[in-house]
């Protein structure tokens, strides 16, 4: 399966610790985005990535949220000092080249629980 | 600022019969719509798009709608099959501004046999 993966697919964490979801692009995509979906609501843009670079990170938050995409292994979101707030399922999708939203694939998502 | 809305929440359609899906948008530059199904602890699955040039795009089963003086876009399924049972997520872009996608909330389907 040469799909986006994800991991891990659920995630339990007390307020006040680290969450670091994963994600492997499709082999040879280059374009990482980061979704959060909080419960009862669509899916809300976070970041866009390209290897090494930083995009757009518009609609990230400006404190505890850092997304990274090396050139060699998976993009990273990091959530520091979680919240209750942060609870939710946040897709990654990847794609081939810029410009073309209709490349996206998306991965299956991390649901984040912060209890 | 909800940009890209859908307001029924589900709909229950009768296998075979025609399943309307409607989604509005407030932001006129969008000009590119997207609509994903979803199944459960799946992410999301591209359906079918459509530009803002035009006012119907057609594959399959599956037909878009868009009345750009309305800012308003539908999604027809015909016939509707049991297997079309998910959430169907409405999206809009700007083509030349940034790659992100706006989503609506979802409509719940479920197609009765």
């Amino acid at each position: 399966n040469a799909g986006v993966m994800q991991n891990p697919r659920h995630l339990v964490r007390r307020r006040g610790q680290e969450a670091r979801l994963r994600c492997s692009p499709v082999k040879g995509h280059s374009h990482v985005y980061w979704y959060r979906q909080l419960p009862e609501e669509g899916l809300k843009f976070m970041v866009y990535l390209q290897k090494e670079n930083i995009i757009d990170e518009s609609g990230m938050p400006k404190e505890r949220f850092s997304a990274e995409f090396p050139k060699e292994g998976p993009s990273i979101l990091r959530i520091q000092q979680v919240v209750r707030g942060d609870s939710a399922a946040y897709f990654c999708a990847s794609s081939p080249n810029a410009g073309r939203t209709d490349t996206q694939y998306f991965g299956p998502g991390t649901r984040l629980t912060v209890l | 600022d909800q940009q890209v809305k859908q307001n029924s929440p589900s709909l229950s359609v009768q296998e075979g019969r025609i399943s309307i899906l409607n989604c509005d948008y407030t932001n006129s530059m969008f000009d590119y719509f997207l609509w994903y199904k979803k199944y459960p602890a799946e992410g999301p699955t591209f359906l079918i798009s459509i530009s803002s040039i035009k006012d119907k795009n057609e594959d399959g089963r599956f037909t878009v709608f868009l009345n750009k003086s309305a800012k308003h876009l539908s999604l027809h399924i015909v016939p509707s099959q049991p297997g079309d049972s998910a959430v169907y997520f409405c999206a809009a872009s700007v083509l030349t501004g940034a790659n992100n996608l706006f989503f609506g909330t979802g409509t719940r389907l479920t197609v009765i046999p």
